[in-house]
């Protein structure tokens, strides 16, 4: 199993609601990602998870609410989103933070989110 | 200086031409360097690591030239399924994420 799994595919929700993004991996990768992406630009990096620890936190705001429950499973939870945050939200995996040169990130299909 | 820095594109080329990209990278601590694809509304997909010594996967050629912090993709006999957004990517050793460059549009026609 070489796949990044993330639900729901899209996702609309109106700026009071509360909705969970999921993702999961069974590749026995011990880094997790969460990365937002927006139309023609590249992705930008939200949150590091290593060995179910975060370790990166790129001043996210607290309305974005990273979970690791255990080392197949990431989750963002969001809460009182605004418009600007619409965007393609993209979970991946790596064995550990920066190792192998041989190695990448393997992405998720991402979940499309729209605020209304 | 950003850190990972491509051609801004879009390159229009018709099928069978040969198509180069270029990357400069401004952390010179850092080791591994990636050349992912992405199509349009689709993830990332890794297209192939980049090594010291330059390596080819079929039409697809990548160089590392570290004296320059430069990076290279060169696609010869374009298909139209070639057709994507190409992202230079970028990582140091340690605890570092990967850092994507801004991508370079290439669009094949026939």
């Amino acid at each position: 199993d070489t796949e990044v799994t993330q639900t729901p595919k899209h996702l609309v929700m109106g700026m009071t609601n509360k909705k969970s993004l999921k993702c999961e991996q069974h590749m026995g990768h011990r880094a997790m990602y969460w990365y937002k992406q927006k139309a023609k630009k590249p992705p930008e990096l939200m949150f590091v998870y290593s060995y179910e620890k975060l370790s990166i936190n790129e001043s996210v705001p607290s309305r974005f609410s990273p979970e690791c429950p255990n080392s197949s499973l990431l989750n963002l939870h969001l809460h009182a989103l605004q418009p600007e945050d619409s965007a393609l939200y993209l979970c991946a995996s790596s064995q550990v933070v920066g190792e192998s040169p041989r190695s990448g990130y393997t992405f998720g299909s991402g979940t499309r989110l729209t605020v209304v | 200086r950003k850190e990972v820095e491509q051609d801004p594109g879009p390159f229009n080329v018709p099928e069978g031409a040969t198509v180069a990209f270029n990357c400069t990278y401004s952390n010179s601590a850092s080791q591994s360097f990636f050349w992912y694809r992405q199509d349009c509304r689709k993830e990332p997909k890794l297209l192939m690591s980049v090594y010291s010594s330059g390596n080819e996967d079929g039409r697809f050629t990548a160089q590392l030239n570290r004296a320059s912090q430069y990076i290279s993709l060169l696609i010869r006999d374009s298909k139209l399924s070639d057709s994507a957004t190409y992202l230079c990517v970028v990582t140091s050793s340690g605890n570092t994420p990967l850092v994507f460059g801004k991508g370079t549009r290439l669009s094949v026609i026939a």
